[in-house]
């Protein structure tokens, strides 16, 4: 069963940094895209961007290049979502998704952050 | 304002058929990509509910119909019923931004 586990809820201050991440399980990791997708509260979905953990190939949607980073640990299975400075809006819903049949045809729980001072 | 066009908002009685459109350009939907629908129901994540325009994964009840014709996408559910009730969104890939994008969803309310 393929499954995909986030790290749990954040809740963090302006300017602090941030890594979640997203587990994948009972597919082959390395051959499919993960991708992230923010959902901020009470709007629609937003698609971050993606990663090829085989060589770590990375596209983002140029809304967020250069805001985060996404990036994969092939060993264990994972990809990350971080941020170096947090802004309060990026407070948000994140949920990580494998492309598949369709860009997302797998999804995580949701991971949800918070920043606030 | 999304790339895809969604209709904020749709509603039907049970029993009763409604359809959702996704509304792209030349880019998008209009060059030939695939659409995607997903369906989010209150507090839970999205899930797929309709894959590359028209094919339902295991498990999705054929109640639910996608179609593309040119620069748009429907979703169509007939037999509607109040487990339905959620938020729809269709998603495509688009050259200009070289990425995945989203529409804005539809919310569907069941009378």
């Amino acid at each position: 069963e393929v499954q995909l586990v986030q790290s749990g809820a954040e809740v963090r201050k302006p300017g602090e940094s941030l890594k979640i991440s997203c587990k994948g399980s009972g597919y082959s990791f390395t051959t499919y895209w993960t991708g992230w997708v923010r959902q901020m509260p009470g709007k629609g979905l937003e698609w971050m961007g993606i990663i090829y953990p085989g060589d770590s190939d990375t596209r983002y949607s140029p809304s967020f290049q250069g805001q985060v980073t996404i990036s994969a640990d092939k060993s264990i299975s994972t990809t990350y979502l971080q941020w170096s400075s947090l802004k309060a809006s990026d407070t948000a819903m994140y949920y990580c998704t494998r492309r598949g049949n369709s860009d997302a045809d797998y999804w995580g729980q949701g991971t949800l952050v918070t920043v606030s001072s | 304002q999304s790339v895809l066009t969604q209709p904020p908002s749709v509603s039907g009685a049970p029993g009763q058929r409604v359809t959702i459109s996704c509304t792209g350009s030349s880019s998008n939907i209009g060059a030939g990509y695939d659409v995607h629908w997903y369906q989010q129901l209150p507090g839970t994540a999205p899930k797929l509910l309709m894959y590359s325009n028209s094919n339902r994964p295991s498990g999705v009840p054929d109640r639910f119909s996608g179609s593309k014709s040119g620069t748009s996408a429907s979703l169509a559910i007939t037999g509607l019923q109040a487990e339905d009730e959620a938020d729809y969104y269709c998603q495509s890939y688009d050259s200009s931004l070289s990425g995945s994008v989203f529409g804005g969803g539809t919310k569907l309310t069941v009378l």
